[in-house]
């Protein structure tokens, strides 16, 4: 199966940044999504990285590594409201189909 | 625009029957995908419809079945529910199930909250 993983938790002060990194299998790639999802609420679309290098959007960066199968999302400024669970998943492709896999996920907890 | 919206919110159901969930996707969005949460195995993807048709699919059992619509409204269907698939129910849809990269911008509904007693 696609073994994807990250940290299960992290702990950043406020006004830091912080990095949280995702390994995965590379075999059968076909990108790599970065979701937030706060407690109880479902999950939201930060990123998407098909090609390598890093995409910035605001105080949220994404990174992918095709070739090392990692990725990181980096959080700079961070606010309280940034504790979350942030969750990696991998869309790949597999006897025809292309399926997305999810990390079990990330619970950054911001502290003042 | 209205988000995502899926129906009903909360559901109870005993062992061996079955469930239909519906999702609404938002207007103009064409591909609906459905997620499995649960504590101990996290999100998990069910399947992937695009223009009536399952594009992709995870590795879940028979049981689990969906469709769309012409409208790109999407149901799930669960039969002979187990304790198992006790969990949150997710829908998530998005532009386009193509390679560009703006097409795979999922936005995800509130979820059903299925409790199989």
């Amino acid at each position: 199966g696609q073994n994807i993983d990250q940290p299960t938790e992290m702990t950043a002060t406020e006004g830091a940044i912080v990095q949280i990194n995702c390994t995965y299998q590379t075999s059968g790639f076909n990108g790599l999504f970065w979701y937030q999802q706060h407690a109880g609420e479902a999950p939201t679309f930060l990123s998407y990285n098909v090609l390598d290098g890093l995409e910035e959007k605001g105080r949220f960066s994404s990174f992918l590594s095709r070739s090392k199968g990692y990725s990181y999302l980096l959080l700079k400024e961070l606010q309280m409201k940034d504790s979350a669970s942030y969750l990696c998943a991998v869309r790949m492709s597999k006897g025809g189909y292309q399926k997305v896999t999810f990390g079990t996920g990330t619970k950054l907890q911001v502290i003042p | 625009k209205a988000g995502v919206t899926q129906t009903p919110r909360y559901l109870i159901k005993t062992r061996g029957q079955q469930v239909t969930l519906s999702c609404s996707p938002i207007s103009g969005h064409r591909s609906v995908s459905w997620y499995q949460q649960t504590p101990g195995q996290g999100l998990q993807f069910l399947f992937e419809y695009f223009s009536e048709t399952q594009r992709n699919k995870g590795n879940f059992p028979g049981r689990f079945s969906g469709r769309q619509f012409s409208n790109s409204r999407s149901e799930m269907n669960v039969s002979t529910l187990e304790l198992g698939d006790s969990a949150l129910y997710l829908c998530a849809s998005s532009l386009f199930a193509s390679g560009t990269k703006g097409a795979y911008e999922q936005y995800f509904g509130p979820g059903t909250r299925l409790t199989v007693t």
